[in-house]
Order: C-alpha cells, then structure tokens, then sequence
C-alpha cells in the first residue's frame, strides 16, 4: 500500500513564529487531506488539497502531486495552534482506502 | 446535527466483554468509514461502507470485529470477546461519495479494556 511520511515528528515553536510541515507520499494519489487533532482528541478538516495551493486564515498548504509531497505552512503560530498534524491520502486508480502518516506533534509556547 | 456523532464518548469494559460503538454519520453522506487510533499513533483505516453496503473491511484486525450499517445512515462497529490490546481510541469519518470527497470525523468513542 500507499507509504505516507511527515516530517518533523516534534515541533517546538515560540508564539508567533512560521512554521512548514511535510508530507511525502510514495504513489499517486487521488485525495490528500490534512488534518489538526487538538489535545482533546478532535480532528478537525484543515484542507483537502489532492494539488495545488490553497490558503484558509494563518495556514495554507500546497500539493505537488508530480513530486508527491504536500506542504502545510502555519504562520504567525499561536498557542491554540498546539496538538498533532496529520496527513492523510487516498491512493489513486479508484477507491483506496486512506492511509495516515504519524503526525508531526506541535507545541506552540508562550 | 451537522457532525459526525459518535456515541459513547468513552467506554470502559472488562477484557472478554463484547462492546458496541455506534456512528451517526452527517445526513445524506454516502461513504461512512471506521478507524482505530492507539495512542500516539496516527489512525488506522478498519472498514468503509457505500450506503449500507461493506465495500471493505480489509483494516478489521480480527474476527473479533465486526461492523455493520444496515439502513445505509448510523453504523455500529462491534467488538466481541475484548482483548487489552482493542484499548484505542475509535474514530468514523464520512463523506459525501467515496473518493475525491474530504473525510468529516466525529469526536471518537475512547475504549479501555481492562
């Protein structure tokens, strides 16, 4: 199956700095989601984004579907920003079950 | 509601108990799908459904689990004979179709065996 790798595993991060996280993928994909789960366990939906570029508030991510990767970048980091990333992609040619790397855990201090 | 709902939000059972875990996917979406998710781990892809029918349950680590969703709306994923190691925390998503749609996810239901 489909190998999903993010990188870095741990982040620390003073408030108000940038950060990128990444996400290599090792087929193509039809789907590639990325999520934040927060310290109480919730995943919340931060982009679906099988390419290209898209930007919600302080976060945007980008997908290079050719080179298999995807990007996510979190500016000006708050502390509500804290909790574990995760990308998430479903294989391409019909449907493929999706597949989840290990996150990359973000603590943002104070 | 406008999530995905999953009930109970934490439940506790003694090693050999079957459990129940129910799911209440957001209305009209199609596709339902169940992870498990062990602790610092990312989650795990158990089964999907495509209205009430099981198009995979490739991700069920045993026999012990079994999952079903017969009205093609709330899905109940059960564990028969519990084992310490089903300890997770269980996640359901849906989507409006199957592929090429994003994945909405309830709260999950965290399971401790004892």
């Amino acid at each position: 199956g489909i190998q999903v790798e993010q990188s870095p595993p741990d982040l620390i991060l003073q408030e108000g700095a940038n950060s990128t996280l990444r996400c290599n993928f090792s087929d193509s994909v039809n789907n590639l989601q990325w999520f934040h789960q927060n310290p109480w366990g919730q995943l919340i939906n931060l982009f679906y984004i099988p390419s290209g570029t898209k930007q919600n508030g302080r976060l945007s991510a980008t997908t290079v579907a050719t080179e298999r990767y995807s990007l996510l970048y979190i500016s000006s980091s708050q502390t509500t920003d804290s909790g574990v990333y995760f990308c998430a992609v479903e294989g391409s040619g019909g449907y493929q079950k999706v597949t989840f790397g290990i996150g990359t855990k973000l603590q943002v201090i104070p | 509601g406008a999530g995905v709902s999953q009930s109970p939000r934490y439940k506790v059972a003694k090693r050999g108990q079957d459990v129940a875990l129910r799911c209440d996917p957001i209305s009209g979406h199609v596709s339902l799908f169940w992870y498990q998710q062990a602790l610092g781990q990312g989650p795990e892809f158990l089964t999907y459904f495509q209205n009430e029918a099981q198009l995979d349950k490739s991700g069920l680590p045993s026999d012990r689990f079994f999952a079903e969703r017969p009205e093609g709306s709330v899905s109940t994923l059960k564990i028969q004979r519990t084992q310490q190691e089903d300890s997770a925390v269980y996640l359901c998503a849906s989507s409006f179709k199957g592929g090429n749609q994003p994945q909405h996810f309830g709260d999950g239901t965290r399971l401790s065996i004892l």
